[in-house]
């Protein structure tokens, strides 16, 4: 059992480029979550999917698009990187929405933009 | 809006002494606590939660912390710190009910031997 994967660990992007980060889970889980983590700073929800075909924004959301169009796939889609997009960007699912329920998180995707 | 503080950005301890981790929160209604440990280059993983019910929660690996609602904190402890302990820690706070939680700016934690 895999739990939650993201691809690429680690990425260098200039200014200006595009990409996507992906995001699998294989638990079956209805809900998740894109995080990012500043250095220094905790995390901040970006966006979240409470099920295939709905999307929802988080905290942070500007520059970033989501799309869920499997139970399993949860991707990230940065349009045009900036500076500001450098940090390390996590996924996580849930099974349910209520706080009884465990987030399990994948092990992040570096992001460096020059 | 709800939101938590952790005193500390840094906490040393030495190998087998008592282990304090500080969170405190804000919220207007009653809050849902979670603690997070994060090791090295990887995600982060639920420690404890308190939702409902009793205020001293433990978790897994010997840890565990209590809900004050009068000191709006949410400690976390461990009487003997091992040195597999060493990594960064995160309080977390949902106000809703809901899996939108906010996290504090975490606490790194290293054990010496």
């Amino acid at each position: 059992n895999a739990g939650v994967t993201q691809t690429p660990k680690f990425r260098i992007l200039k200014i200006g480029q595009s990409m996507t980060l992906q995001c699998t889970q294989d638990m079956n889980h209805n809900y998740m979550y894109w995080y990012r983590q500043d250095p220094g700073m905790g995390l901040k929800l970006i966006y979240y999917s409470v099920g295939a075909g709905i999307t929802d924004k988080g905290e942070v959301p500007n520059g970033y698009n989501v799309s869920r169009s499997t139970t399993e796939d949860f991707p990230l889609r940065l349009e045009l990187a900036a500076p500001s997009q450098t940090s390390v960007y996590f996924c996580a699912s849930t099974k349910g929405a209520g706080v009884t329920d465990t987030q399990y998180f994948g092990p992040g995707t570096r992001l460096t933009v020059l | 809006a709800q939101s938590v503080t952790q005193l500390g950005s840094h906490v040393s301890v030495s190998e087998g002494a008592l282990v304090l981790l500080r969170c405190n929160y804000s919220s207007s209604v009653p809050p849902y606590l979670f603690w997070y440990v994060q090791y090295p280059n990887q995600g982060l993983q639920l420690l404890l939660k308190y939702t409902t019910g009793a205020t001293l929660v433990k978790g897994i690996n010997g840890f565990e912390a209590e809900f004050k609602k009068s000191e709006t904190s949410f400690h976390l402890t461990k009487p003997s710190a091992h040195m597999s302990d060493a990594a960064e820690y995160f309080c977390a706070v949902s106000a809703t009910g809901f899996q939108k939680l906010v996290f504090g700016t975490g606490t790194r934690l290293l054990v010496s031997p």
